[in-house]
């Protein structure tokens, strides 16, 4: 089945390290999205991808970087960890009809700690 | 830009009951409204979307309801079973944002048997 996968699936760092979350989908989407998951706080949108040459900042993009390699990978880097990004993240993809207003699907998401 | 917020922020029911979960939205462009479900541990789901050209949509037990004017959006679900206990959270979209979601903190809905 066509899907949305996310590497690691599990994460533990230190403040200060360099890390990457990896996402992959063969769903052949255009649209690609990372967000992050806080109790309390719904999911709040770090960066978008309309496709490999159009990448846009999200609500909390601070801190974050992200590459799209391809159109099926979508990276979300961390250039110097530190504890409060400490959360859930989710990778979710799209098609481009009726404007992107369509449903998102989610990978199964990466439980990031930063200590 | 787009502010979405969603009460209650959890909502216990009994099993048969309803359940009724708002969200309010700020700007007057947004026009896709999508409302997703995720189980403990799980992903988030699209489980209803409504768009702005109509007022009410339904999908067995589950239905949305759009009131433009007042910037509300609701959603019901009806004869609740145990399996409809999860965490639902609201989201806002408008055209020219080009699918960009803006989501609801989330309602932690429990049916209890």
């Amino acid at each position: 089945d066509a899907d949305v996968t996310q590497t690691p699936r599990n994460r533990i760092t230190k403040t200060g390290k360099r890390i990457m979350l990896e996402c992959s989908q063969t769903k052949g989407h255009d649209r690609m999205y990372w967000y992050r998951q806080d109790p309390g706080l719904g999911l709040q949108l770090i960066y978008y991808s309309f496709d490999v040459k159009d990448i846009n900042k999200g609500e909390i993009s601070d801190g974050y970087s992200v590459s799209r390699q391809a159109q099926a990978k979508f990276s979300l880097s961390l250039e110097s960890a530190i504890p409060n990004q400490t959360a859930l993240y989710f990778c979710a993809t799209s098609e481009g009809l009726a404007g992107g207003q369509n449903e998102q699907f989610f990978g199964p998401g990466t439980r990031l700690t930063v200590l | 830009g787009e502010n979405v917020e969603q009460h209650p922020s959890t909502l216990s029911v009994q099993e048969g009951d309803s359940a009724v979960i708002k969200c309010t939205y700020s700007d007057s462009a947004s026009n896709y409204f999508p409302w997703y479900k995720q189980e403990l541990g799980k992903r988030p789901q699209l489980i209803i979307d409504i768009r702005s050209n109509v007022g009410e949509k339904k999908d067995q037990r589950i239905a949305v309801t759009l009131n433009k004017t007042a910037k509300h959006f609701s959603l019901h679900i009806t004869e609740t079973q145990p399996e409809d206990s999860a965490v639902y959270f609201c989201a806002a979209s408008s055209y020219n944002q080009g699918g960009k979601l803006i989501f609801g903190q989330g309602t932690e809905l429990s049916v209890k048997p």
